[in-house]
């Protein structure tokens, strides 16, 4: 499955929102009836942390400005007001089908 | 407290065999299936082998299939990767990692260098 993101670089504003955009090749939706979607954060040197899981269950300590939605193929995260710390390589992944596959990573970086 | 803490990184010679393990513990590590992702330098992340919660069931990427064995020991609460017939292009940080449709938890990755 191809998980393709955009944009690849997201130049932010401090206090301003942000959206990436992940779109796959096949649905996610799994035989359960659930969507297997998650969003990763990478920060430099880090490794990564998960943020969102089945599309838009935010993980616990996770800030509530991060938000995610989406359906089917097409999904995004969004950030409602960027901070310091949410510098780093944000990535879309998909536990459906094997191999389990993710998004080429967008780097969120200041202006 | 979910810890994965890992080892067996290193530098090794193309075609030689190196072995990483995952000691995870704060968690009911029985329950979870269990999955190992590489990521080269300054590229993206690759899920690479991933193994069932019972170790019955394994997965592996193509590129790695026939060279790489995950398993998993339900007593120690360990987590092997045993790479064979290793290339340069499997250089890259290979985490551990809690989940396998639902990734959680990462451990801090290992640094695999494949080099002459």
């Amino acid at each position: 499955v191809l998980m393709t993101q955009s944009p690849l670089s997201l130049p932010v504003t401090l206090g301003q929102p942000a959206s990436i955009s992940c779109k796959s090749n096949q649905s996610l939706v799994y035989s359960d009836g659930d969507t297997y979607l998650t969003w990763f954060q990478q920060r430099p040197g880090q490794s990564p942390r998960r943020l969102i899981y089945k599309v838009s269950n935010r993980d616990s300590g996770v800030p509530d400005r991060f938000s995610g939605s989406g359906s089917d193929t097409d999904f995004t995260l969004k950030i409602s007001r960027v901070e310091a710390e949410d510098v780093g390589v944000y990535y879309c992944f998909q536990g459906a089908h094997w191999p389990r596959t993710f998004g080429q990573g967008t780097k969120v970086e200041f202006k | 407290e979910v810890q994965l803490l890992q080892s067996g990184g290193g530098l090794i010679q193309p075609g030689g065999s190196l072995r990483l393990s995952c000691a995870a513990s704060g968690f009911t590590f029985r329950s979870w299936g269990m999955t190992w992702v590489r990521q080269a330098p300054g590229k993206g992340l690759e899920c690479v082998a991933a193994v069932s919660m019972s170790g019955g069931s394994t997965d592996y990427a193509d590129y790695v299939k026939g060279r790489f064995i995950i398993s998993r020991d339900n007593y120690k609460n360990t987590l092997d990767l045993q790479m064979n017939n290793l290339r340069v292009e499997d250089t890259a940080i290979y985490y551990c990692v809690q989940g396998t449709t639902v990734p959680a938890f990462w451990g801090p990755g290992t640094l695999v260098t494949v080099s002459s």
